[in-house]
């Protein structure tokens, strides 16, 4: 188990280009999710998979933004035409609703270190 | 819908003193909360969650909540704060899904 991993770290770029970020999750999770953090915030929730299929999108997630998870695993999140106020903190994170932790329903969400984007 | 409040965007303590940091949730469903820190430039981890049973949860790093129901709180405790603390704490909620609506954060600072 290598956690989730998240690329790339950091990236930095002026607005109206396009950036994609790629997250790997844990291996045997299904369950793939996307959040936003800005400065001062809690992460804000995107989207999220059930293997490849996408099961809920924020408001939050306009049409410059788009998701995909071909094959169940890894997952992308590209932004097209970038402006300022995408810049942020972009949280992956995985789970299973395979495994029961304690017989419990909930699932816990394991976390990504995040991909930066700063949008000059 | 569900829904966190952290009150206290920002906690000072000293070292030894006790932390307590506050969060209260709204839910329609029987929920799930969870506290995660973050330390800077690194992801969130978890520190402990409530799922059912027990409504005092012990977690890592010395850390508790305990669930109220008829306050609707869950609220983070450490006896006796340490430097290695200092941190953004994240309260969230989850209901039948696995999706965790978070609160705004706690910054907690430790002083010598």
């Amino acid at each position: 188990d290598t956690g989730v991993s998240q690329n790339p770290r950091h990236k930095i770029t002026k607005r109206g280009q396009n950036v994609t970020f790629r997250c790997d999750p844990i291996s045997e999770h299904n369950r793939l999710y996307w959040y936003r953090q800005t400065l001062g915030q809690g992460p804000e929730f995107l989207t999220y998979f059930q293997n490849e299929a996408q099961l809920e999108k924020s408001r939050l997630l306009s049409d410059r933004f788009s998701a995909e998870r071909p094959k169940g695993s890894f997952s992308t999140l590209e932004i097209q035409r970038t402006e300022q106020g995408d810049s942020a903190m972009y949280l992956c994170a995985s789970s299973s609703n395979r495994l029961r932790d304690g017989g419990s329903g909930a699932n816990v969400l394991t976390f990504g270190a995040g991909s930066r984007l700063t949008v000059l | 819908a569900q829904s966190v409040t952290q009150l206290g965007s920002h906690v000072s303590v000293s070292e030894g003193a006790l932390v307590l940091l506050r969060c209260n949730y709204s839910s329609s469903v029987p929920p799930y909360l969870f506290w995660y820190v973050q330390y800077p430039n690194q992801g969130l981890q978890l520190l402990l969650k409530y799922t059912t049973g027990a409504t005092l949860v012990k977690g890592i790093n010395g850390f508790e909540a305990e669930f109220k129901k008829s306050e609707t709180s869950f609220h983070l405790t450490k006896p006796s704060a340490h430097m290695s603390d200092a941190a953004e704490y994240f309260c969230a909620v989850s209901g039948y899904t696995d999706k965790l609506i978070f609160g705004t954060g706690t910054r907690l600072q430790v002083f010598p």
